[in-house]
């Protein structure tokens, strides 16, 4: 149990299109869902964290009209990257919870392009 | 001040044998979780091993065990009869249980298990 899917799990788009990347928890109702970004041989880096029905908490630096967030149901979060640019281009997971004192469930990942 | 420190950005052992990666973390929330994540080179981040902070015994998963020093606010990683497929990167996090819902993550140590 507890699989979480991600789709796509690679994108390549051109400068200035938005790619929206969807985060499902496929068994079980996740009351928090998190979008996280990894550069090269580097960490973790959390950009939101998002609850069912109410807006998503972004990180400082992490611009909210830039990536777009919806957590419409305990089962999935939309992450939207608009007007995406080269610097954009990056690995994104995201991850859920269904519990406070529970691991988080990871997506495999989309590995984001940007030419 | 870093929430979660991993010191050995890369550590080798020989296959069979064990090895320990290094976790010290700083909170002053008395509830809180530790966990240790691998991410392979495919990127997948799998969830190992988890010790609450009232946990009077060291969490054991199979080949992967949790030293946990509260004490020193240390939660070391260690896998013993190492196998090829050990060799990935591997991330200790924390939650704090009444301060906060996000993970904090170290940086990382990049393991390579030697035939």
């Amino acid at each position: 149990g507890a699989v979480v899917s991600q789709h796509p799990s690679w994108v390549i788009c051109k400068s200035g299109t938005s790619v929206k990347i969807e985060c499902r928890s496929l068994d079980f109702q996740a009351t928090t869902m998190f979008w996280y970004r990894q550069f090269p041989k580097q960490s973790l880096m959390l950009m939101a964290t998002s609850n069912e029905g109410s807006k998503a908490t972004y990180e400082q630096g992490v611009e909210k009209d830039k990536f777009l967030i919806n957590h419409a149901s305990l089962t999935l979060s939309t992450l939207t990257v608009t007007s995406a640019h080269p610097e954009d281009s990056s690995f994104y997971i995201c991850s859920a919870s269904r519990s406070l004192q529970e691991t988080q469930y990871f997506g495999p990942g989309t590995r984001l392009l940007v030419l | 001040a870093q929430k979660i420190t991993q010191t050995q950005p890369g550590m080798f052992v020989q296959e069979k044998e064990a090895v320990t990666l290094d976790c010290t973390y700083d909170t002053s929330d008395p509830s809180y979780g530790l966990f240790w994540y691998k991410q392979p080179s495919s990127g997948e981040m799998i969830f190992l091993i988890y010790q609450g902070s009232y946990d009077q015994q060291n969490a054991t998963e199979g080949r992967y065990s949790l030293n946990f020093q509260k004490a020193r606010k240390s939660a070391n990683l260690v896998i013993s009869a190492s196998q090829l497929g050990d060799s990935a990167m591997y991330f200790c996090a924390m939650r704090e249980f009444n301060t906060g819902n996000q993970f904090y993550f170290g940086t990382g140590t990049s393991l390579t298990v030697i035939p």
